[in-house]
């Protein structure tokens, strides 16, 4: 098992194009999140998924962001009409147990909205 | 809401000497779980340490450990014989039982000196 794998690394999108990152959590994780960290910022909670089931989604996933977790496995979030203020580090963490006994995250999608 | 809060920005120590980092927290509940994370330079989080607040007893692993004082609402971290390795952000975190997102603070960034 290699982790919480996110693809891409990197992306850089013009303003109000959409784009769409994937995270493939370690396989026997049923709990997938995603989190958004902006420059010199902790991580924020978007959304949790519980195999296919997306369970909470925080305010601060508005209209223009959705999250998908099809079959219980990978996971995918999209961004659409990006803006600037959407640049950020998104990270997809994955874990067996509840929040409490702790995450494994992957290294993240660094966004550039120019 | 909960809130986490780090005031210090950036540490830098000599490796080998110890360094404590400081965070405090606040909450209503009575039940959650308190962490530190680590961010290495361009490396996904790995989680340092937990602790549940039931607990009265400070969570060690090797040589990291806390002193969590709840009447406070203190929540620091201690890094013995601090070597080249331990270089990275820090990060607290918060979640409440029951609840899936976790709640950060901004983040030390420990630099430790050859």
């Amino acid at each position: 098992d290699t982790g919480v794998s996110q693809d891409p690394r990197h992306k850089i999108t013009k303003r109000g194009q959409n784009v769409t990152f994937r995270c493939d959590p370690i396989s026997e994780h049923n709990r997938l999140y995603w989190y958004r960290q902006t420059l010199g910022q902790g991580p924020e909670f978007l959304t949790y998924f519980q195999n296919e089931a997306q369970l909470e989604k925080s305010r601060l996933l508005s209209d223009r962001f959705s999250a998908e977790r099809p079959k219980g496995s990978f996971s995918t979030l999209e961004i659409q009409r990006t803006e600037q203020g959407d640049s950020a580090m998104y990270l997809c963490a994955s874990s067996l147990g509840p929040s409490w006994d702790g995450y494994t995250f992957g290294s993240g999608t660094r966004l550039t909205v120019v | 809401a909960q809130t986490v809060t780090q005031s210090q920005p950036e540490m830098s120590v000599q490796e080998a000497e110890t360094v404590t980092l400081s965070c405090t927290y606040d909450t209503s509940e009575s039940n959650y779980y308190l962490f530190w994370y680590k961010q290495p330079p361009s490396r996904q989080m790995i989680l340092v340490i937990r602790q549940e607040a039931y607990k009265q007893q400070n969570a060690t692993e090797n040589r990291f450990s806390v002193n969590f004082q709840k009447a406070a609402k203190s929540f620091s971290l201690k890094i013995s014989d601090s070597q080249l390795g331990d270089t990275a952000m820090y990060f607290c975190a918060l979640v409440i039982g029951g609840a899936d997102g976790l709640t950060f603070g901004k983040g030390t960034h420990l630099i430790i000196q050859p």
